[in-house]
């Protein structure tokens, strides 16, 4: 079945350690997206893709790195710069074609910091 | 650059009856989609419904149906004979085929009462 797929679904980080989230999509989309989740605020756009080795910030990449290597996949990095991680963490990757685009999301990471 | 707001954080409604979620966005293009996404507790976001901004046509789905006004930029959801699975959190979005960003409203709580 075509869908994204995001691991591990619970992590924990001890404080000053880096943490990989990682993201795999098999639906061919070429953008591809993370998003952070607190309680009030919505989705803010941390990074997100067009393509294969291109990546842009969003609104709050400050702590947060990504690569874009392979189309399929687009993992995140939590750095130890991000001063306050614990949060939930989507994934989604779209395609768009005039006439028609859709939108897709991974089943998300809960990040604590212990 | 683009926005998109949901001026209410919390809707209720009984069930059987209708209820309208709004939201406007702000862009200067004219080639774009628009998005409800409904998260329930699990937090695995669902596609509700999409509307391209090129048809004049309000999407539809069962139930769901929007009222898209492109020359105000706004794009409510309405929900008939609503259900007790129709509770949770609601998010508008908005997506331009330039940038392939997409951008999220901060969303809006529906509470189902039996």
């Amino acid at each position: 079945d075509g869908g994204i797929t995001q691991s591990p679904k619970y992590l924990f980080r001890k404080e000053g350690q880096n943490v990989t989230l990682s993201c795999e999509q098999n639906l061919n989309h070429d953008a591809m997206y993370w998003y952070r989740q607190d309680p009030g605020q919505g989705l803010r756009l941390i990074y997100y893709s067009q393509i294969v080795n291109d990546f842009q910030k969003g609104d709050i990449a400050e702590g947060y790195s990504v690569s874009r290597e392979k189309k399929e996949s687009f993992p995140l990095t939590v750095t130890s710069a991000q001063k306050n991680p614990t949060a939930f963490y989507l994934c989604a990757s779209s395609m768009w074609d005039r006439g028609y685009t859709e939108a897709f999301f991974g089943q998300g990471t809960r990040l604590t910091v212990v | 650059a683009q926005t998109v707001t949901q001026s209410q954080p919390e809707m209720s409604v009984q069930e059987a009856e209708t209820v309208t979620l709004s939201c406007t966005y702000d862009t200067s293009e004219s080639d774009y989609y628009l998005f409800w996404y409904k998260q329930p507790p699990s937090r695995q976001m669902i596609l509700v419904i999409r509307q391209e901004a090129y048809k004049q046509q309000n999407a539809t789905e069962n139930r769901f149906s929007v009222n898209f006004q492109k020359a105000a930029k706004s794009f409510s959801l309405k929900i008939s004979d609503s259900q007790l699975g129709d509770a949770a959190m609601y998010f508008c979005a908005y997506l331009w085929g330039g940038s392939e960003k997409l951008v999220f409203g901060k969303g809006t709580k529906l509470t189902v009462n039996p």
